[in-house]
């Protein structure tokens, strides 16, 4: 079966320290792909990135940064020198081939991020 | 380009009442979806469709109906409605590159409907 399991619920941070949210992924597929989601105080879903499976380079965008390692199943998100503007529930989601995965993603529950200024 | 939108943005209703929320997408993709989302419940799949004319249940699907006339418009009706169904709804559209695989989904701003 495919999931996705975000173990930290609420995560509480002072401005301009580091924060790392942690995503677990299960497949049996060899071919698939990640992706982050940011859900800010305003209720929007905002697209973060794609990583697909045959990419193992991690990625850095302005403060953002994603650590991809199939070895342990593992797509983690880092927020360096967070804001004020970071505070958001951030989703982690797997799209595959299975045969449950077909049409559809499969989401974590979320992180939700408070950062303290 | 607007994405997806989604209308109304808010709305209240009597239990009983039946209602349509309406979501169009102007990026030509064949898939769409409806969530609820409640408070510690993270994203919950009611109803998707892989294509114009077609629809499945997923995972929360008892008391709501959907349609997908035309390939832009998803349409998520609440016959009648129950206070279980007060949630934030967001639709959300995607595609493929084929395989069998989706490629990340579009959401739109949501709707909070609240049951009385």
């Amino acid at each position: 079966a495919q999931k996705v399991t975000q173990a930290q619920t609420e995560i509480s941070v002072v401005e301009k320290e580091d924060v790392t949210l942690d995503c677990v992924y299960e497949t049996r597929d060899t071919t698939y792909y990640l992706f982050w989601y940011k859900q800010p105080p305003s209720g929007e879903l905002v697209f973060l990135i794609r990583r697909n499976s045959f990419d193992e380079q991690n990625e850095i965008s302005g403060r953002y940064s994603w650590n991809f390692q199939k070895s342990t199943s593992s797509f983690n998100f880092t927020i360096t020198a967070s804001q004020v503007v970071d505070s958001a529930v951030y989703f982690c989601a797997l799209s595959t081939r299975g045969y449950y995965g077909n049409n559809r993603l499969a989401f974590g529950k979320g992180n939700q991020v408070v950062v303290i200024p | 380009n607007a994405g997806v939108t989604q209308t109304p943005k808010f709305r209240v209703l009597k239990t009983g009442q039946s209602m349509t929320l309406l979501c169009a997408q102007d990026m030509n993709h064949e898939y769409m979806y409806w969530y609820r989302q409640d408070p510690g419940m993270g994203l919950r799949l009611i109803h998707y469709s892989v294509g114009e004319g077609t629809t499945a249940k997923g995972e929360v699907p008892d008391g709501y109906n959907v349609s997908r006339l035309k390939k832009q418009n998803f349409l998520l009706g609440l016959e009648s409605a129950a206070p279980s169904q007060t949630s934030v709804y967001f639709c959300a559209s995607s595609y493929s590159p084929g395989q069998g695989i989706l490629y990340e989904q579009y959401f739109g701003p949501g709707t909070r409907l609240t049951v009385t």
